[in-house]
């Protein structure tokens, strides 16, 4: 188990630049999860996929937010035309499948966006 | 989603037992009650779930009240690396999403 690995760690972008992210959940895992998380805040959920759909995407997803899944295993995470609103912790975490609906999550060590 | 209320922090001395409360008064009856906690610079980890009865592991323990109104999670003896935030989260059947709150922030004293 090498666990959920996401790079870049670390990501400083000018406002309107576009930054993508990429999320390696652990191989036997079908179920992948974004979240975004601000200082004090607990992480919101964003995205999540099964195998390589995406089966529920947050109404408070902006268009400009998109996140695929090829092959259902890596997952990317782009930001088009980046705000200074967008700066947070981005958050990966996958879960097995199956027919349970209470796989626990396990999280990679997120993204940290900064827009300037 | 239903919701959940945690006090903001909490402090414990070191060695001595912590409970951490949840209260869940709009539970449903297949929801069940997941604890996850969070250390510094690091994503959230899973500590324990459970739905009506006590669960136990290595980590902690999960005290569910009989009206499932409220738990509580138990670290039995607190360390210094349980300083974190830890989050109740309700998890409703029928779907995979995992909703967070803001969580309560464990202070453990020396």
């Amino acid at each position: 188990d090498t666990g959920v690995s996401q790079d870049p760690r670390h990501k400083i972008t000018k406002r309107g630049q576009n930054v993508t992210f990429r999320c390696d959940p652990i191989s036997e895992h079908n179920r992948l999860y974004w979240y975004r998380q601000t200082l004090g805040q607990g992480p919101e959920f964003l995205t999540y996929f099964q195998n390589e759909a995406q089966l529920e995407k947050s109404r408070l997803l902006s268009d400009r937010f998109s996140a695929e899944r090829p092959k259902g295993s890596f997952s990317t995470l782009e930001i088009q035309r980046t705000e200074q609103g967008d700066s947070a912790m981005y958050l990966c975490a996958s879960s097995q499948g199956g027919s349970s609906y209470n796989s626990p999550l396990h999280f990679g060590n997120g993204t940290r966006l900064t827009v300037t | 989603d239903a919701k959940t209320t945690q006090p903001n922090s909490m402090e414990s001395n070191e060695e001595e037992p912590v409970h951490l409360p949840c209260n869940h008064s709009t539970i449903s009856g297949t929801d069940y009650i997941h604890w996850y906690r969070q250390l510094p610079s690091q994503g959230p980890e899973y500590v324990i779930h459970g739905l009506t009865s006590n669960v136990n592991n290595r980590m902690a323990s999960l005290a569910i009240a009989e009206d499932r109104k409220s738990s509580t999670l138990i670290l039995h003896r607190a360390t210094l690396r349980d300083a974190a935030v830890y989050y109740c989260i309700l998890k409703s059947s029928g779907t995979y999403k995992y909703i967070f709150g803001t969580g309560t922030r464990l202070k453990v004293l020396a």
